[in-house]
C-alpha cells in the first residue's frame, strides 16, 4: 500500500487565488511527522511547512497552511494568494517512528499558476 | 554558508563505467542523506548519515552502490558498473541533530548511457 498519497497529478490556478494540493497517508504509528517540499524546475526540494502527530493546531508559514485532518489521516497544504512564482512540483512526505529519519514522499502535484 | 552542495550537477556516464557523487553539507549539521529521484517520481531514500556512521540504508542500496562520510563532513555516493536503470536524479540533505527539516541540495543528475 501507498504509505503517500497524491491524487492530483496537476493543478491550474489563477493567480491571487488560494489553492489546496491533497495528501493522504498510511501509518499505523502513533508518533510520525508529515512535511511538504516545493520543487522548482531547478531541483532542489525546498522546506515549505511540517506537522507533527501530536500537534493539535494546524502548522502554518507565512501563506502556507496544512489542513491536518488525523482521523482521515489527510494532510493537505493550503496556498494563500498564490503568485506565480509559487508554480513548481509539490511533495508530501511522511517520517514514521519515534527517532526515525527516513522520508516517504508521494509522487507530487505539478502546480502552475496562470496569470 | 551557501546551503548543502553536490557535484557534479550532471553526469553523462556509458554503462558500465563507475561514477562518484560529492555532496557538501551545512556545517554544522551532524546528518547526511541521500535520496533518488527518478523523472515523475518522488524522492526515495537511499541511505544516511550520522556524524561517520551509517545508521540505514535502503534495499535500494544494491551491492553497487556504496556511500561513505569519512570524517563526518561531506559524503561521496559511488555507483560501480552503472545500468540504465541508474538514470536518476540524486539528491543529498543534511539536517542537525533533534531538528526536523532537512536542507537539500540541488542534485546530481545521472545520464547512462
Amino acid at each position: 500500500a501507498q504509505k503517500i498519497t497524491q491524487t492530483q497529478p496537476g493543478m491550474f490556478v489563477q493567480e491571487k487565488e488560494a489553492v489546496t494540493l491533497d495528501c493522504t497517508y498510511d501509518t499505523s504509528d502513533q508518533s510520525y511527522g508529515l512535511f511538504w517540499y516545493k520543487q522548482p524546475s531547478s531541483g532542489e526540494m525546498i522546506f515549505l511547512i511540517y506537522q507533527g502527530s501530536y500537534d493539535e493546531q494546524n502548522a502554518t508559514e507565512g501563506r502556507y497552511s496544512l489542513n491536518f485532518q488525523k482521523a482521515r489521516k489527510s494532510a493537505n497544504l493550503v496556498i494563500s494568494a498564490s503568485q506565480l512564482g509559487d508554480s513548481a512540483m509539490y511533495f508530501c512526505a511522511m517520517r514514521e517512528g519515534r527517532g526515525a529519519q527516513k522520508l516517504v514522499f508521494g509522487q507530487g502535484t505539478r502546480l502552475t499558476i496562470n496569470p | 554558508d551557501t546551503g548543502v552542495s553536490q557535484n557534479p550537477r550532471h553526469k553523462i556516464t556509458k554503462r558500465g563505467q563507475n561514477v562518484t557523487f560529492r555532496c557538501d553539507p551545512i556545517s554544522e549539521h551532524n546528518r547526511l542523506y541521500w535520496y533518488r529521484q527518478t523523472l515523475g517520481q518522488g524522492p526515495e531514500f537511499l541511505t544516511y548519515f550520522q556524524n561517520e556512521a551509517q545508521l540505514e540504508k535502503s534495499r535500494l542500496l544494491s551491492d553497487r552502490f556504496s556511500a561513505e562520510r569519512p570524517k563526518g563532513s561531506f559524503s561521496t555516493l559511488e555507483i560501480q558498473r552503472t545500468e540504465q536503470g541508474d538514470s536518476a536524479m540524486y539528491l543529498c540533505a543534511s539536517s542537525p541533530l533533534g531538528d526536523y527539516g532537512y536542507t537539500f541540495g540541488s542534485g546530481t543528475r545521472l545520464t547512462v548511457v
